[in-house]
């Protein structure tokens, strides 16, 4: 079955600072993954998505992913975090297969990682 | 297009009560779900729908039914609230996965937070 594991509910950070936010998959065969944000009382927002062979995913907002096999990872990343940075950030793999079509598509969460920025 | 919408936002309910969310999409996605975030534990799938009069359990479907009669619907009932029953409710919906390499990306409502006392 596949998974997903943030490793660390909260994350802060000083404003200009690398933000860094990990995430780790388990999955037998290439998966689908994305980011989520979801800012206070509001919904989910796709931040970024990996669904091809493009390692290293551009996001929204200046964040960026990059899917590493080997380490079976897809850490969240932003050169230099702005206090509107400040939210909670889920990962997340879908059932759906690449070299698979016909699946529901159904998304399973990470637990979320809280980010705060400090001014 | 109004994308998803749920209603209602907010709702306060006692043990035993039912009642129904609403969730509705615009964009003709054959897919929609459920979902409920709680504290720590992220977002877990509740039940989904493939299609008109098709649906599937999720990962925590006791305690909740669903029926999709029409593509643009798929209301959540609780038949006999519970308090581990409070929690946020967001409903998604997408283009179904057809094809090979081709991901439809899910489209999430604004939730429903329910509390029951």
């Amino acid at each position: 079955a596949q998974s997903v594991t943030q490793l660390g509910s909260h994350v802060s950070v000083s404003e200009g600072a690398l933000v860094l936010l990990r995430c780790n998959y388990s999955s037998s065969v290439p998966p689908y993954l994305f980011w989520y944000v979801q800012y206070p009382n509001q919904g989910l927002q796709l931040l970024l998505k990996y669904t091809s062979a493009a390692t290293l995913v551009k996001g929204i907002n200046g964040f960026e992913a990059e899917f590493k096999k080997s380490e079976t990872s897809f850490h969240l990343t932003k050169p230099s975090a702005h206090m509107s940075d400040a939210a909670e950030y889920f990962c997340a793999v879908s059932d759906a297969f690449m070299n698979y079509g016909g699946s529901q598509g159904n998304l399973i969460f990470g637990k979320g990682t809280k980010l705060s920025v400090k001014p | 297009n109004a994308g998803v919408t749920q209603t209602p936002k907010f709702q306060v309910l006692k043990t035993g009560q039912s009642m129904t969310l609403q969730c509705a999409q615009d964009m003709n996605h054959e897919y929609m779900s459920w979902y409920r975030q709680d504290p720590g534990m992220g977002l877990r799938l509740i039940h989904y729908s493939v299609g008109a009069g098709i649906t599937d359990q999720g990962e925590v479907p006791n305690g909740y039914n669903v029926s999709r009669s029409t593509t643009e619907d798929f209301p959540l009932r609780l038949l006999s609230a519970a308090p581990s029953q409070t929690s946020v409710y967001f409903c998604a919906s997408s283009y179904s996965q057809g094809l090979a390499g081709k991901y439809n990306e899910q489209f999430f409502g604004p939730g429903t937070r329910l509390t029951v006392l």
